[in-house]
């Protein structure tokens, strides 16, 4: 078990850029989440995978975000069109079943800086 | 809608006891979980509770009441490792409050 992994760790783009972020989940897991957190808050909900399948999504996220889980393992979050307000740290994490009482598994987050 | 309040901060000694507090308002409720923060790195798991009553796991416990929409955590014989930020979420589409910063001083 290498617990959930998320690739990169830093990205640093200018205003305008399409980014695309990587997580692949502890492999037996399947559900998949993604948060996004700013200093002093606490993660914010994204949305979320059972399995292949897109079971929710925020109404905060705007039409520029995307996520995908094609296979249902690995899963990408892709912003286009970057502003300065996306800085934040993107978190991605894993559960085992589809179960409430199923804690998540978080990776290290990839670190979003806009210019 | 979802609304998670606990307090920003918080301060305590070592080997003493703290409670951080949380309440919640949802539309729906499948469980209340518990994470720990340190700076710069992932939440952890803490503590799930579902139904009313206290949950206890070593030093850490968590209560919670669902007529209240009330929950805390309990930290007994504290530590310098548990300066943290500490984290109430709900289950139900996963709602996560903005974190209590515990600091622990000697």
């Amino acid at each position: 078990d290498t617990g959930v992994s998320q690739n990169p760790r830093h990205k640093i783009t200018k205003r305008g850029q399409n980014v695309t972020f990587r997580c692949d989940p502890i492999s037996e897991h399947n559900r998949l989440y993604w948060y996004r957190q700013t200093l002093g808050q606490g993660p914010e909900f994204l949305t979320y995978f059972q399995n292949e399948a897109q079971l929710e999504k925020s109404r905060l996220l705007s039409d520029r975000f995307s996520a995908e889980r094609p296979k249902g393992s690995f899963s990408t979050l892709e912003i286009q069109r970057t502003e300065q307000g996306d800085s934040a740290m993107y978190l991605c994490a894993s559960s085992l079943g589809a179960g409430a009482q199923e804690p998540q598994h978080f990776g290290d987050g990839t670190r979003l800086s806009i210019l | 809608g979802q609304n998670i309040d606990q307090p920003t901060e918080m301060t305590a000694t070592e080997g003493a006891i703290v409670q951080i507090n949380c309440t919640y308002q949802t539309s729906g409720f499948n469980g209340l979980f518990w994470y720990q923060q340190h700076a710069g790195e992932a939440p952890t798991f803490l503590s799930y509770n579902v139904l009313d009553g206290l949950e206890e796991k070593g030093r850490f416990s968590s209560f919670l009441s669902r007529s209240k929409g009330y929950s805390y955590l309990l930290l007994k014989e504290l530590q310098m490792k548990d300066s943290a930020s500490y984290l109430c979420a709900t289950s139900y589409i996963p709602t996560f409050g903005r974190g209590t910063s515990l600091i622990v001083h000697p």
